[in-house]
């Protein structure tokens, strides 16, 4: 099954260490999705990549966040100078622009605990 | 002491009962709409979807119903399963056009079947 992955799958990091996440999307799928959930709520969209094109950005996505996606394949998420507010789980996503439709597809997530 | 905290909205059948969850949209141009399933843990996945050309679509124990005039969606599971608890998300595409595929969620609903 080549499903969305993400790694790591867990991540306890100190406050004010930097953390970086990566996702594989499914394979032929051009756009790729960051969402954020913490407990208790849906997912929010963060930031999505057509391609290598970073095409938009949530204002939840402050400055110590970046994400890049540099060869329109696998993307990274990195959250600099962490602090106990981003701790959540990142889900990654995809799906394609084709005629089919636009069925986005999630990966298990990323759960990232600050202390 | 006081506790505060988020209160998801809940819904308990018995195996084998028919499930119906409730969903509310608020775009006006919102033009598709999913349904997700989200375990323990674990990342959303997809249900069935539905365009706004469409009122009604069935999958495998699944019935998706979409009313556009009172902005709401309602999934239908038919012979619920213990498996089938989770919580569910519906969620929908908030821009229907430059930014189609950015997702917009609900609240979640945790459906609890009990053998």
């Amino acid at each position: 099954d080549t499903g969305v992955s993400q790694n790591p799958r867990h991540k306890i990091t100190k406050r004010g260490q930097n953390v970086t996440f990566r996702c594989d999307p499914i394979s032929e799928h051009n756009r790729l999705y960051w969402y954020r959930q913490t407990l208790g709520q849906g997912p929010e969209f963060l930031t999505y990549f057509q391609n290598e094109a970073q095409l938009e950005k949530s204002r939840l996505l402050s400055d110590r966040f970046s994400a890049e996606r540099p060869k329109g394949s696998f993307s990274t998420l990195e959250i600099q100078r962490t602090e106990q507010g981003d701790s959540a789980m990142y889900l990654c996503a995809s799906s394609s622009t084709g005629l089919s439709g636009n069925t986005i597809y999630f990966g298990e997530g990323s759960w990232l605990t600050v202390v | 002491g006081e506790s505060v905290g988020l209160h998801l909205p809940t819904l308990s059948v018995q195996e084998g009962d028919n499930s119906i969850i409730n969903c509310a949209y608020s775009n006006s141009a919102s033009d598709y709409f999913i349904w997700y399933k989200q375990e323990s843990g674990k990342g959303p996945q997809f249900i069935i979807d539905i365009r706004s050309n469409m009122d009604k679509r069935q999958g495998q124990r699944v019935t998706v119903l979409l009313n556009k005039t009172v902005k709401h969606l309602s999934l239908q599971i038919a012979a619920t399963q213990p498996g089938d608890s989770a919580v569910y998300f519906c969620a929908d595409d908030n821009a229907g056009g430059t930014s189609y595929g950015k997702l917009t969620f609900g609240q979640g609903t945790i459906l609890t079947v009990h053998p």
